[in-house]
């Protein structure tokens, strides 16, 4: 079974400042993804980053880079320079590569941005 | 590329009342998820389709909860009869395949549900 672990219920940063958001994970599987969503007030879930477990380096994604450890299983999403759109909730996700190899989510972080 | 369409967006029903849910995803997407989104958590997954079979349904209530994919395409998710902790967002997703590349999931924008 995979879980998933988001600690932090809010974040409020000031704009133009970086956020990490956390993650970390429990899984079996020798192999897996780990994902970023982006959830916004009108509720479609917005795919941000994805990282393998076995890529050897970190994901990067224009302003959002995944720290990945694998040792401490986490899987943290840091934002750089910080704006007002990115307010909404974001979502820590895996997926085993084994089996169904269904999604799993953590229970979210809403982030707020402060002008 | 059209993305993963849902309807409706809302609805509002009584207790004991059944609804259903319609979802088309994209165009060649084999692997289709309907997640349940109660407010304030994450995302549960329900059910998950490869083509028109069931690949895991472990989390859906089968007493009330009932899904199908005729013919590998479109999917309907229904609900008969619904309590009040039905209130939710409900998601529809599809990828081009169980396996493969990790990121290619697509959600739609979802219907929320408030049973009353």
């Amino acid at each position: 079974a995979q879980k998933i672990t988001q600690t932090q219920p809010g974040m409020f940063v000031q704009e133009k400042e970086a956020v990490t958001l956390d993650c970390t994970y429990d899984t079996s599987d020798p192999s897996y993804g780990l994902f970023w969503y982006k959830q916004p007030s009108s509720g479609e879930m917005i795919f941000l980053i994805y990282q393998g477990s076995y890529d050897q380096q970190n994901a990067t994604e224009g302003r959002y880079s995944l720290n990945f450890q694998k040792a401490r299983k986490s899987a943290n999403l840091v934002i750089s320079a910080s704006q007002l759109g990115d307010s909404a909730m974001y979502f820590c996700a895996m997926r085993g590569f084994q089996g169904a190899q269904k999604l799993v989510f953590g229970q979210g972080t809403r982030l707020t941005i402060n002008p | 590329e059209a993305g993963v369409a849902q309807s409706p967006r809302y609805k509002i029903i009584e207790k004991r009342q059944s609804v259903a849910f319609w979802c088309n995803p994209i165009s060649g997407h084999a692997t289709l998820y309907w997640y349940q989104q109660i407010l304030g958590q994450g995302p549960k997954l329900l059910i998950q389709f490869q083509n028109n079979g069931v690949v895991d349904d472990s989390q859906l209530p089968k007493d009330r909860f009932s899904a199908e994919r005729l013919k590998g395409v479109d999917s309907t998710l229904k609900i008969q009869p619904a309590k009040l902790e039905d209130s939710a967002v409900y998601l529809c997703a599809s990828s081009l395949q169980t396996g493969g590349f990790g990121y290619g999931y697509t959600f739609g924008s979802g219907t929320r549900l408030t049973v009353v």
